[in-house]
């Protein structure tokens, strides 16, 4: 089975700051895609940032860019310049077998003033 | 682009009773549709897929007699709850993909808000 790991339940950075969040899946596939979710307060779930597994360029978003190892399984997001907006539920989501997404459990990210 | 709505935004009924909720894709077709559960400080977990035209494929410990999903056309897909019960509160999520006209999917997938559902 395909699983996803977020081994940070919780995190805190301050405003303008760095802050990394971790994730691992693991796969019997070769080529698929990783995706980084954000669930705001709201609950609405925003796509912030996608990977593909043949690609060996890390993706970047404006603020937001990952850390891909492939061959560890490693998928993290790092987010510079942190602002409030940033404070979300941030899940890491792998599709399963091009189907539906297997979600990691959430980081919880608050950013302080 | 890439838009889903999903209506009621949230609902409160009686114990016993049936609640409907919709999903639409609003400027796609979309080719399979998800539906999620999320408890509260919880990830989402997967309910069942559909794809227009078919039978749903629910995961595993899901009731597919209580939780009825109908996907009509490319871009509406339905969940009712039947017999809805205290322990059927949840919010309710649902996502559509699609596959480009090139024949490629990204796997992407396009959420609606959520449906908040609470069971007197």
């Amino acid at each position: 089975a395909q699983t996803v790991t977020q081994s940070q339940p919780e995190m805190s950075v301050q405003e303008a700051e760095t802050v990394t969040l971790s994730c691992t899946y693991d796969t019997s596939e070769n080529n698929y895609y990783l995706f980084w979710y954000k669930q705001p307060p709201s609950r609405q779930m925003i796509l912030v940032i996608r990977q593909e597994a043949y690609k060996q360029q890390n993706a970047t978003e404006n603020r937001f860019s990952v850390n891909f190892q492939k061959a560890a399984k490693s998928f993290s997001l790092k987010i510079s310049d942190s602002q409030l907006g940033d404070t979300a539920m941030y899940f890491c989501a792998f599709p399963n077998y091009g189907q539906n997404f297997v979600f990691g459990p959430g980081t919880r990210l608050s950013v302080l003033p | 682009g890439a838009v889903v709505s999903q209506h009621p935004s949230w609902v409160i009924c009686k114990s016993g009773t049936s609640v409907k909720i919709e999903c639409r894709s609003l400027d796609f077709q979309a080719t399979t549709m998800f539906w999620y559960r999320q408890f509260p400080k919880q990830s989402l977990m997967l309910m069942a897929t559909s794809n227009e035209g078919s039978k749903a494929t629910y995961e595993q410990g899901v009731e597919k007699d209580k939780f009825l999903i109908n996907h009509a056309s490319l871009t509406l897909s339905t969940l009712t709850v039947t017999s809805a019960h205290p322990e059927d509160s949840s919010f309710y999520i649902c996502s559509a993909s699609f596959w480009t006209s090139g024949g490629r999917n990204s796997y992407e997938q396009y959420f609606g808000p959520g449906t908040r559902l609470t069971v007197t």
